[in-house]
């Protein structure tokens, strides 16, 4: 059994194209975030919700929007991709992450590799 | 904001050879833990340590928390081929509820 799930885990498109990264995890856990891991290796959040609420917003341009519709699922929705995004996604969930104690263990998904043409 | 750094950000070694790698914040943590990820795929949790001087052994592998709870490291002892990677720490901040990931450290085995 996947823990974290991604789709696409690869996905290759043009300057300018608008796309979708989907997630969902079968752990129960309440927090699921979104990562960027450049060509050398750095990993960046990008977002974090806590049952759906949008927790953390890291300066990410407004291009990418997270939508979280229930707490098993965070998608990531790119617009007007530049050549810049190409990188590798990751999205991750945890128990303990929420407002109220230290961030738990994260779990991560296999990750989404872009490509932007 | 919390910066978490590590050192090296590469390191190549015989294999048999020891290898360390260090993580250093700018804040105190309340918690620290240890992640591995292999070539091509996701990081994998390792470890989360929390007590100040805090050491924690896995086989070949041991994690030391700081006495001021500001750093951390973890020394492989003997390194296999199985053990190439990227290994990052991740720390949260006393005051605050975000884990911060360090840069990692990418680990190569020579045969």
């Amino acid at each position: 059994d996947t823990a974290v799930s991604q789709t696409p885990k690869y996905l290759v498109t043009q300057m300018g194209n608008d796309k979708s990264i989907k997630c969902e995890q079968n752990l129960g856990h309440d927090t699921m975030y979104w990562y960027k891991q450049d060509s050398k290796k750095f990993l960046k959040i990008m977002f974090s919700y806590n049952n759906k609420e949008l927790i953390i917003n890291e300066t990410v341009p407004n291009r990418f929007s997270p939508k979280s519709p229930d707490k098993a699922h965070l998608n990531l929705h790119i617009n007007s991709l530049e050549l810049g995004d190409s990188a590798v996604y990751f999205c991750a969930s945890s128990q303990r992450g929420g407002l109220a104690g230290f961030g738990g263990e994260q779990y991560f998904g296999p990750g989404t590799r872009l490509t932007v043409t | 904001g919390q910066q978490v750094m590590q050192i090296p950000q590469y390191q190549h070694v015989q294999e048999g050879e020891d290898f360390t790698t260090y993580c250093n914040s700018s804040t105190t943590l309340s918690n620290i833990q240890w992640y591995k990820q292999r070539p091509g795929g996701h990081p994998v949790f390792l470890i989360q340590l929390v007590k100040s001087g805090e050491v924690k052994k896995q086989k070949r592998l041991t994690f030391q928390f700081g006495e001021a709870k500001k750093n951390s490291s973890l020394h492989i002892t003997a390194t296999q081929t199985t053990d190439v990677g990227t290994y990052f720490c991740a720390g949260t901040e006393t005051s605050g509820s975000r884990l911060t990931f360090g840069e990692g450290t990418q680990l190569t085995v020579n045969p």
